[in-house]
């Protein structure tokens, strides 16, 4: 069974940083595609960031580019959102979300349960 | 990036068919076949419905079905269940690599 589990969430100033990390389990972890899904209190769901299994292709939204960076650890099966220059707008719960593929694009076929972030003016 | 455009919310009695939306553009529907549908029922996680436009996740009813046509992609639902009842959501690829959201539908089952 495929489980993700998000950590690291919690309240942080504006302008202050904080690195989200997500353990998986259940399936053949560098051979997928990871992301970071967010979506702010009562609002839709807004696309994040994303990783190829082997780590070595990103892509950031717009809204994020610049200030947050993700990773993965294929030994250690977890990825990572690293968040800088925070923003009040950055408030959310951050979802993370395995792809289909090893290559973004094609569907998250699961998620975790999401961990908070809030950011505080 | 814009979000693809849904309908704020849909409804129907339990039965019927709905069909919800999706709207992008050239540079993302209109450009690749990877489009995917969400439900997402309050408090919980996103559920992945629909991948490669009309494809089915093992466990996903069949009453569930999607389209494309052009740059507008649906989700049709067949036989309503009062269990449907869910914010759903679209997403595309982008010619960009990145992927976008619409901005999701409401649906009530009467």
């Amino acid at each position: 069974e495929v489980q993700l589990l998000e950590s690291g969430g919690g309240l942080v100033q504006r302008g202050g940083s904080l690195r989200l990390s997500c353990a998986a389990s259940g399936f053949a972890f560098s051979d997928y595609a990871m992301s970071w899904v967010r979506q702010a209190p009562g609002k839709g769901l807004e696309w994040v960031s994303d990783v190829s299994g082997g780590g070595g292709i990103t892509y950031y939204g717009d809204s994020v580019r610049g200030r947050f960076a993700i990773s993965r650890d294929n030994f250690k099966n977890t990825v990572y959102l690293q968040m800088r220059s925070l923003r009040a707008e950055d408030t959310a719960t951050y979802y993370c979300a395995k792809d289909r593929s090893g290559y973004s694009g094609y569907g998250f076929d699961s998620w975790g349960q999401g961990t908070l972030v809030t950011v505080s003016s | 990036q814009s979000a693809l455009t849904q309908p704020p919310s849909v409804s129907g009695s339990p039965g019927q068919s709905v069909t919800i939306s999706c709207t992008g553009t050239s540079s993302d529907v209109g450009s690749y076949d990877r489009v995917s549908w969400y439900q997402q029922s309050p408090g919980t996680a996103p559920k992945f419905m629909i991948y490669d436009v009309g494809d089915r996740p093992s466990g996903v009813p069949d009453r569930f079905s999607g389209s494309k046509s052009g740059n507008t992609a649906s989700l049709t639902i067949s036989g309503l269940q009062a269990e449907d009842e869910a914010d759903y959501y679209c997403s595309s690829y982008t010619t960009r690599n990145t992927l976008v959201f619409g901005g999701g539908t409401r649906l009530t089952v009467l």
